[in-house]
């Protein structure tokens, strides 16, 4: 089975500083013949479904603020948010494909508060 | 808008079925795949499968297997999950949600349906 892991579990940051949250899968999410990395990151806020940040590992989503960034290839990604904001309070997960056979796995998730 | 909107809330009987529904608006509906993910409570994001609203096809999470049957009505843009022979440990919020296939990620969420799972 793939495992995903995140680290930290949860992380306090004051507000306008850097929160950096790290995920490694057990195989390597890039494809050769594409050389795409697929590799997604959510954020979920309390009551809410998860929203689309990141796809391809690294390409924010349309509407998505610049403070959030993605970076890695193969096993090993990070998401950072470059200036913390109040709303940016919620648990992030990162959410990997694999294509044989077809299945999706999700991290356990990164909870991010204010410091 | 681009959207999907699912069923109420349910409560079941350890050993029931339930059948949730996702109806899509302001797309394509055969263009994109569902999958279902479900979120027992104070827990993170479990995948359960995918179907194609192109043609049926679907993939289910190993551990799913046997109990769970995913479908679609294209003639209302709707796709359903029925899981079967419910135990406690079903007790979740289930969200369908769109699948991009390009990206390989889930672009549109549904509300969440909570399904309670209590003798």
């Amino acid at each position: 089975d793939i495992v995903m892991t995140q680290s930290p579990d949860s992380l306090a940051v004051s507000l306008g500083e850097r929160a950096t949250i790290n995920c490694k899968s057990s195989q390597s999410v890039l494809y050769s013949s594409n050389n795409k990395n697929y590799l997604a990151w959510y954020q979920q806020k309390p009551g809410q479904p998860p929203k689309l940040l990141i796809y391809w590992a690294s390409t924010r989503e349309s509407g998505v603020p610049d403070r959030f960034s993605g970076s890695g290839s193969g096993t090993d990604f990070t998401l950072t948010i470059s200036s913390l904001q109040a709303e940016d309070v919620a648990v992030y997960y990162c959410q990997q494909y694999y294509s044989t056979p077809p299945l999706f796995t999700f991290g356990p998730g990164t909870k991010v508060d204010i410091k | 808008q681009v959207q999907l909107v699912q069923s109420g809330a349910e409560v079941k009987k350890p050993g029931a079925s339930v059948k949730v529904s996702c109806k899509a608006s302001g797309y394509t509906f055969t263009s994109y795949g569902i999958s279902w993910v479900r979120q027992a409570p104070g827990q993170g994001l479990e995948w359960m499968g995918w179907i194609s609203a192109y043609n049926g096809n679907t993939n289910y999470a190993q551990k799913l297997q046997g109990r769970v049957t995913m479908t679609t009505d294209t003639s209302t843009s709707t796709a359903y999950m029925e899981l079967r022979s419910l135990r406690s440990d079903d007790t979740a919020v289930y969200y369908c949600a769109r699948e991009r296939e390009e990206l390989r990620a889930f672009d549109i969420w549904g509300q969440g349906t909570m399904v309670t799972v209590s003798s």
